[in-house]
């Protein structure tokens, strides 16, 4: 049964930096290419940010390019995003999802319970 | 980037409804379009990938449908479970982007 896990999330001071991790078991994690999505409150989804499944290759949105990066350890079936510069507007729950690669792109066909973050002096 | 563009932002519907919701993306697409479902406090769901193809274990009342830059997901009899908030997502391009939303409320 797939399982995605995030944690990390807190309160954090506007210019401040924080890691969230994001544990997946129940599938091969190294098969798959994996994603972040925030939801701000009372907002909808954005998509943030994918890494392919050997990490080659990382993408992200133009809100967090340059601030956020994505990383996995597949040996410890983890991804992470390391968000630096953090704003008040990054406040939102933070989602990881796995993502399944089909004919016509990619989905996201499972997601974590989401962790909060918080950006706020 | 590609904007996604959901309509209506909210309908109200009744148990055993027809419901109809629009995505439409800025630039063509073909069929690289996904439909979520969230429900409040929840972690969203896909309902549909590939514009039509229903994933694994959703009910047979849910159908996509559209290619090239419109696109819709209808729901043929509106259940009291239904009652949330549908997200299109298109996957072409390298940016990923999503709809604004759709909110499905109980008239």
């Amino acid at each position: 049964q797939v399982h995605l896990v995030e944690s990390g999330g807190d309160l954090v001071r506007p210019g401040g930096s924080l890691r969230l991790s994001c544990e997946a078991s129940g599938f091969s994690f190294s098969d798959h290419y994996m994603s972040w999505v925030r939801q701000a409150p009372g907002k909808g989804l954005e998509w943030l940010s994918y890494i392919y499944s050997t990490g080659s290759y990382r993408n992200y949105a133009d809100s967090v390019k340059g601030r956020f990066t994505i990383s996995r350890d597949n040996a410890k079936n983890s991804l992470y995003l390391q968000m630096n510069s953090l704003r008040a507007e990054d406040t939102a729950v933070y989602y990881c999802a796995r993502a399944v690669s089909g004919e016509y792109g990619h989905y996201l066909d499972f997601w974590g319970h989401g962790t909060l973050v918080t950006v706020s002096s | 980037d590609i904007e996604m563009t959901q309509s209506p932002s909210s309908l109200s519907a009744s148990v055993g409804d027809r419901v109809t919701i629009t995505c439409r993306a800025s630039q063509t697409i073909s069929r690289y379009l996904n439909w979520y479902q969230q429900k409040p406090g929840k972690a969203p769901n896909l309902l549909i990938y590939a514009a039509s193809t229903l994933q694994s274990g959703v009910p047979s009342r849910f159908s996509g449908s559209g290619s090239g830059t419109d696109f819709t997901l209808t729901i043929s009899s509106l259940q009291p479970e239904d009652f949330a908030t549908y997200y299109c997502q298109q996957s072409f391009t390298a940016l990923r982007t999503f709809g604004q939303g759709t909110k499905v409320e109980m008239k």
